[in-house]
């Protein structure tokens, strides 16, 4: 099955820092990847799309040039939480969709915990 | 516009009863509808996905749904819970030619000895 990986697990930063999580599919070329984030006992928000070579799309109310998307191959796509703020802290999780068939199915990476202190 | 309600946001079965998660979606198009299932700090993993095959469609851990386009449901079945199965739950549609995923608010579930 696609198999997708993030990377950190769990990151905790201080407040002003920058945080970057990876997100990558591992036997799969992901066309797009997407990134959510979900509070605590919540669904998941959607917040930016990203297409290989191209930039992302942003949710209406998600600020472009605090979280700045980067899906530079078809494999890997980053998320960076810049000059990040206790209010950012929550899990991250990235998903990937492929091309033809399969191009209708997201598969999700284990997610990111960040806590900002 | 899609949608996706899940009715009970937490649900409890005993260990070997049916289980029961209702889904319900909204969409002015043909859509297609997943169900994924999260454990605790972790992602999704899919379960089973309708895309306009059969309706009734299984998935993994025994699980299976049935599209019902005049009742538009999507509810997840399973004929016995196993406690592996206590986890979170979200139904989810994708409609259109766009490729977001709306999900619901997600099911809780439960199960007891």
């Amino acid at each position: 099955g696609a198999v997708v990986s993030q990377h950190p697990s769990r990151v905790i930063c201080k407040s002003g820092t920058s945080v970057k999580i990876e997100c990558r599919s591992l036997d799969f070329q992901a066309t797009t990847m997407f990134w959510y984030r979900q509070f605590p006992k919540q669904s998941l928000m959607l917040m930016a799309t990203s297409n290989e070579g191209s930039k992302a799309t942003y949710e209406q109310g998600v600020e472009k040039d605090k979280f700045l998307i980067n899906h530079a191959s078809l494999t890997l796509s980053t998320l960076t939480v810049t000059s990040a703020h206790p209010e950012d802290s929550s899990f991250y999780i990235c998903s990937a969709s492929g091309s033809g068939g399969e191009q209708e199915t997201q598969y999700f990476g284990p997610g990111t915990r960040l806590l900002v202190l | 516009a899609q949608s996706v309600t899940q009715l009970g946001s937490h649900v409890s079965v005993s260990e070997g009863a049916l289980v029961l998660l209702r889904c319900n979606y909204s969409s002015s198009v043909p859509p297609y509808l997943f169900w994924y299932v999260q454990y605790p700090n972790q992602g999704l993993q899919l379960l089973l996905k309708y895309t306009s095959a059969a309706t009734l469609v299984k998935g993994i851990n025994g699980f299976e749904a049935e599209f019902k386009k005049s009742e538009t449901s999507f509810h997840l079945t399973k004929p016995s819970a196993h406690m592996s199965d206590a986890a979170e739950y979200f139904c989810a549609v994708k409609a259109g030619g766009g490729n977001k995923l709306t999900f619901g608010t997600g099911t809780q579930l439960k199960v007891e000895l």
